[in-house]
């Protein structure tokens, strides 16, 4: 199993609606968990961390669900710019590294 | 300015070439990443540092050398042994999360 997973897509959405996006991780002892956001032929650029309770900025929601192992990112209102890829990473802990998912690709239509 | 700095942006290499990628860093983080990326595909690990004079093996380490002889500096070189450089090599460094360079697009010509 890989250490972190993620659906490759493409998740292809109307303007205006709410996608969701999930990424496993197998060690249950991880501790920090991040979404990134990557435009094409551009570096990774951190969209969110995500904490225990959950966190939401602006459109964006994440959640950690530590029971079954998986974070999700929630977007709301799909705007054209909205579309990219999609990164999960998550750190085991201290002087661990850390691991990305293979990117969830979205792509939101007129 | 802080950050991380990677050179060149676009670098060729001659079929049999070693070539050595640049990454800088003024963040002050210890650990240090090397990822490749391919067209389509995600990031996967090439080598990482904890600390100064100390790496490890990443997922697909082949063909690739690395050194940390300063915490700032983080070299990746490109053997011939590795039969299809051509990627996207990107730079990172763990800060609490981690820190991207604008990459490296590595062909082979």
């Amino acid at each position: 199993r890989k250490e972190v997973e993620q659906d490759p897509g493409p998740f292809n959405v109307p303007e205006g609606a709410t996608v969701a996006f999930n990424c496993t991780y197998s060690n249950s002892a991880s501790q920090s968990f991040f979404w990134y956001r990557q435009d094409c032929r551009k570096e990774p650029k951190l969209l969110m961390s995500v904490y225990s309770s959950g966190n939401e900025d602006g459109r964006f929601t994440a959640q950690l669900n530590r029971a079954s192992q998986y974070i999700s990112l929630l977007i709301r209102d799909s705007k054209l710019s909205d579309s990219a890829t999609y990164l999960c990473a998550v750190n085991p802990g201290t002087a661990s590294k850390l691991t990305f998912g293979t990117g969830t690709r979205l792509q939101v239509t007129l | 300015d802080g950050g991380i700095t990677q050179s060149p942006k676009y670098l060729f290499r001659k079929e049999g070439q070693n070539v050595t990628l640049s990454c800088e860093q003024n963040l002050n983080h210890d650990a240090m990443y090397w990822y490749r990326q391919d067209p389509g595909q995600g990031l996967r690990l090439i080598y990482y540092s904890q600390i100064v004079n100390d790496f490890q093996k990443g997922d697909i380490a082949e063909g690739y050398s690395v050194s940390r002889e300063k915490k700032e500096s983080f070299p990746l070189t490109v053997t011939s042994a590795q039969k299809n450089p051509t990627a996207f090599y990107l730079c990172a460094t763990d800060g609490g999360r981690a820190f991207f360079g604008q990459g490296t697009r590595l062909t082979v010509v």
